[in-house]
């Protein structure tokens, strides 16, 4: 079956510090592979996401590209913001998603804290 | 984006109770909405799907007349949690899909369920 393996927390930086959140998959198929961010207080948003290998995906200064090789999505970002404190999630779906069932498989969360 | 709204955010309910939880679409008609829970440092893990108009499909391991799922209009599923214990007691979070634009599922808040 599918599963989501993600870099586990918490983690603490510094603001302006690079960040990286590793990501590995394994799937059966060609599934699509997104970022999720939770805010305090607040629902799951989609941060980004690559449906095909060698995609990357941005948004916000945060960066994944689709490895197929190293089955990988890691999420970077250059300089951190404090407001970038969030519990981020990787998950993946496998192909079908235009059908609108289709099911996310998501990572444990990775709580980032940036301090000033 | 489209809104989900999840109420309560929070209960507390006695071991026997039952509760239920409310997810609704704001601004958009959901066909399909679907529903997770996460336990302390683990993945959400999907429970059901809740398809307006006919019975969920649950996922494997998850007990259907435990958790009660009712997609009664295209803005409302609810999960009710029956005969509430203990181990019951965990972050629930239910997602929808704007129908034919299945590319990001919209979260609500989430629900913490105690039970005591």
């Amino acid at each position: 079956g599918n599963s989501v393996t993600q870099m586990e927390g918490p983690v603490t930086l510094s603001e302006e510090a690079f960040l990286t959140i590793n990501c590995t998959y394994t799937a059966t198929g060609y599934p699509s592979l997104f970022w999720y961010v939770q805010y305090p207080g607040e629902g799951l948003q989609l941060l980004l996401k690559a449906t095909k290998a060698d995609d990357k995906g941005s948004n916000k200064g945060f960066e994944a590209t689709y490895r197929k090789e190293t089955t990988s999505f890691h999420l970077e970002k250059g300089s951190v913001q404090v407001s970038d404190s969030a519990v981020y999630f990787c998950a993946l779906s496998d192909r079908g998603w235009s059908f609108g069932n289709e099911k996310l498989t998501f990572g444990t969360g990775t709580r980032l804290t940036i301090i000033p | 984006g489209a809104v989900v709204s999840q109420h309560p955010s929070w209960v507390i309910c006695k071991s026997g109770t039952s509760v239920k939880i409310e997810c609704r679409s704001l601004d958009f008609q959901a066909t399909t909405m679907f529903w997770y829970r996460q336990f302390p440092k683990q993945s959400l893990m999907l429970m059901a799907t809740s398809n307006e108009g006919s019975k969920a499909t649950y996922e494997q391991g998850v007990e259907k007349d435990k958790f009660l799922i009712n997609h009664a209009s295209l803005t409302l599923s609810t999960l009710t949690v029956t005969s509430a214990h203990p181990e019951d007691s965990s972050f629930y979070i239910c997602s929808a899909i704007i129908p034919g634009d299945g590319t990001e599922a919209f979260f609500g808040q989430g629900t913490r369920l105690t039970v005591v």
